[in-house]
């Protein structure tokens, strides 16, 4: 099953511009993480957050988690052409150290 | 700091066939994982390994997949006989702290 749904399912934009990519989920998590996938290659975590955390920084990413709401959004700032990738959500489903992954956005940055 | 090996890289089989994939985690690393990912899709756990115990399995379909981690290192994920559905990647990856993995390049199988 799949516990995250990213959105959108696909993103083009161009280099400079910032991306946003949203995610929703289904039950109670303790944290949230992004990972990034390269065409053809193997995923890259980039950040995780923590159920009590609002907001993290890293680098040119911010995410921010609403438990509310659950729902996630990652923010790149300033892309750049090698930011074009496949972005997911995961959350560990019940607090387990299962991860559940969503289908993912589709990140196009143009140069 | 070496990644995560897999290996091969691509395989190309018929239906019915027979195949295995091998991953070599980071060293040191006690839980492994294989992952399915079907184009277009977020990869799915098939199979949790914590050194060479199975902690979660509950969706590899036993009937034709089988995995092992002997001395609790390296690990063989098997297919025996493949479906056209099994054509996706398959992904390895290992994890030290909890909820942090790292991921292997994947092997991805075509079944004609």
């Amino acid at each position: 099953s799949q516990q995250g749904e990213e959105d959108p399912q696909a993103l083009s934009i161009q280099e400079g511009e910032n991306a946003t990519m949203n995610c929703s989920y289904k039950t109670s998590i303790n944290n949230l993480q992004w990972y990034r996938q390269n065409s053809g290659r193997g995923l890259v975590h980039l950040i995780l957050i923590r159920s009590n955390e609002r907001e993290k920084h890293s680098g040119r990413l911010r995410v921010t988690l609403d438990t509310s709401k659950k729902s996630s959004s990652l923010l790149i700032t300033a892309s750049r052409a090698a930011d074009t990738a496949s972005y997911f959500c995961a959350t560990d489903e019940g607090g387990s150290e299962k991860l559940v992954f969503g289908k993912g956005t589709k990140l196009t940055v143009n140069p | 700091e070496a990644g995560v090996a897999q290996s091969p890289r691509y395989k190309i089989i018929e239906k019915r066939q027979s195949v295995a994939f091998w991953c070599n985690p980071i060293s040191g690393h006690a839980t492994l994982y294989w992952y399915q990912q079907i184009l277009g899709q977020g990869p799915k756990l098939l199979i949790q390994f914590q050194n060479n115990g199975v902690v979660d399995d509950s969706q590899l379909p036993k009937d034709r997949f089988s995995a092992e981690r002997l001395k609790g290192v390296d690990s063989t994920l098997k297919i025996q006989p493949a479906k056209l559905e099994d054509s996706a990647v398959y992904l390895c990856a290992s994890s030290l702290a909890r909820y942090e993995q790292y991921f292997g390049p994947g092997t991805r199988l075509t079944v004609t």
